[in-house]
């Protein structure tokens, strides 16, 4: 069965980029979604089918993806988002979720 | 607005049984699926099972399978998990989500289950 790896914790500085990824067995055709999740908040959707934004998500936010990687990037880091920040495929009927990243703007 | 209201925190002892409902409103309920996904403290996401709201039919995690129940209420528009057999390890805050096109758009607020004896 696929499993998602995420690094634990990512730290970049306020202003730069913060890239998170997410390791994967051949994505293939697999839609990769990204999740927001802040201290004490249920998780808020900032990317779908790899590289999609929802409304009112800043364009910040991008996410890309390969053969056996999605990223999701995070341009112009603000204090405002450090977070738990997940991925998220279906397989085979099941939805997966990554172990989840911490980012810390030091 | 799509809004997704979950009933409120339950204590329960080991051996017990809860059911979390998680109403929706703002879109019609039978045209989307909803899941359900555990939080332990300090821990990851951990998805549950879904149901389709409009069938009935539903998913669950190996993980969970035979200890977990999912059904709906069209009727009502809400969606209920419960969960069997609990022990300390089950503390934590379960969350529903509508899903979209595989991806879940809009979430519950949680619903804290805390197991104790």
């Amino acid at each position: 069965s696929h499993v998602l790896t995420q690094p634990p914790s990512v730290s970049v500085a306020p202003g730069q980029t913060a890239r998170i990824t997410c390791g994967g067995n051949n994505f293939g055709s697999k839609s990769v979604h990204w999740y927001q999740q802040k201290p004490g908040q249920a998780p808020v959707l900032v990317v779908y089918d790899d590289s999609d934004r929802p409304s009112g998500i800043p364009e910040r936010f991008s996410g890309s993806k390969s053969e056996n990687t999605a990223t999701l990037t995070i341009s112009r880091v603000e204090a405002g988002d450090e977070a738990d920040y997940y991925c998220q495929v279906w397989d085979s009927d099941h939805v997966l979720f990554g172990g989840g990243t911490k980012l810390t703007a030091l | 607005q799509v809004q997704l209201v979950q009933s409120g925190a339950e204590v329960k002892k080991p051996g017990a049984s809860v059911k979390v409902s998680c109403k929706a409103s703002g879109y019609t309920f039978t045209r989307y699926a909803l899941h359900w996904v555990r939080q332990a403290p300090g821990q990851g996401l951990e998805w549950m099972g879904w149901v389709n709201a409009g069938t009935g039919y539903t998913k669950y995690s190996q993980k969970f399978q035979g200890r977990v129940t999912i059904t709906r209420d069209t009727s009502a528009s809400t969606a209920y998990m419960e969960l069997s057999s609990l022990t300390a390890e089950d503390t934590a805050m379960f969350y529903c989500a509508r899903e979209s096109f595989s991806r879940n758009d809009h979430w519950g607020q949680g619903t804290l289950v805390t197991v104790s004896s």
